[in-house]
C-alpha cells in the first residue's frame, strides 16, 4: 500500500518552455501533497505544501509564479515549471500524506533537464 | 527553528560489519521522527516512524531507536543491498509547522562484499 507515482520520470525541454509534472497517490487519498527539489548529493528541499482544493503554501524563496502547483483532487497534484531555465534543472520529488496519517510517501521523482 | 543533523556523512562497511547511524535533532515539540532510505535516482522509501523516547522499531536488518535528542539507525550484519542513503526527518507538533518534514543531510552507506 501507500504507492505514489510521478510522470514523467525524465523530461528534457528547451529554455523558455513550460513543463508539467504529475503526482498521483495510487491506493490512498492524499489530503496533503508536498513538492521537493533535490540537487546532487544533497538532501531534499521542500518547495511547497498543497492541500486538496486549496492554494499551495510555498516555502520562503520559492517563486510561486514560476512553480505552479495544483491539487485538484485527493489523488492528483501537478507542478508546472513555467518559462524554465537551465538553473531549474533538478530532481523533483513529490510526496503524499493520507488523511489522519503522519507519514509521507514519496514518488520516484522526475529528472528535469533544461537546455 | 527545527534542525536535524546526521552523522557520519558517509559510511563504508564490509558485508556483515554492523554499525549505527546517528540523527540529532532539535524541534519545538516532536510529533514524529521518520527514517527513509533513498537509492540513487529514486524517491525516498519510508522505513520507520518513531513518536516517543524509548520507542524502537525493527525491519529485517534495520533497527531504529529514539531518545529525546537523537535517533539511531542500527544496521546489523549488512549486505551489499543495504547500500543507500539513509535520511532522517522530524515533524513538529506546532500547528504553524503544518505537516512539514525537516530533513537531515543524510548518511551515504556503502556495503562492500
Amino acid at each position: 500500500g501507500a504507492v505514489v507515482s510521478q510522470h514523467p520520470s525524465r523530461v528534457i525541454c528547451k529554455s523558455g518552455t513550460s513543463v508539467k509534472i504529475e503526482c498521483r497517490s495510487l491506493d490512498f487519498q492524499a489530503t496533503t501533497m508536498f513538492w521537493y527539489r533535490q540537487f546532487p548529493k544533497q538532501s531534499l528541499m521542500l518547495m511547497a505544501t498543497s492541500n486538496e482544493g486549496s492554494k499551495a503554501t510555498y516555502e520562503q524563496g520559492v517563486e510561486k509564479d514560476k512553480f505552479l502547483i495544483n491539487h485538484a483532487s485527493l489523488t492528483l497534484s501537478t507542478l508546472t515549471v513555467t518559462s524554465a531555465h537551465p538553473e531549474d534543472s533538478s530532481f523533483y520529488i513529490c510526496s503524499a500524506r493520507g488523511t489522519g496519517a503522519y507519514e509521507q510517501y514519496f514518488g520516484p521523482g522526475t529528472r528535469l533537464t533544461v537546455t | 527553528e527545527d534542525q536535524v543533523t546526521q552523522s557520519p556523512e558517509a559510511l563504508r562497511l564490509q558485508e556483515g560489519e554492523s554499525s549505527s547511524l546517528n540523527c540529532s535533532y532539535t524541534v519545538s515539540g516532536l510529533r514524529g521522527l521518520f527514517w527513509y532510505r533513498q537509492d540513487p535516482g529514486k524517491g525516498p522509501e519510508f522505513l520507520f516512524t518513531l513518536y516517543s523516547a524509548g520507542e524502537e522499531k525493527e525491519k529485517e536488518r534495520l533497527k531504529a531507536t529514539l531518545t529525546k535528542k537523537e535517533s539511531f539507525l542500527h544496521i546489523t550484519a549488512p549486505k551489499p543491498e543495504d547500500s543507500a542513503t539513509y535520511l532522517c526527518a522530524v515533524q513538529a507538533l506546532i500547528k504553524a509547522a503544518g505537516n512539514k518534514l525537516t530533513f537531515g543531510g543524510g548518511t551515504r552507506v556503502l556495503v562492500k562484499p
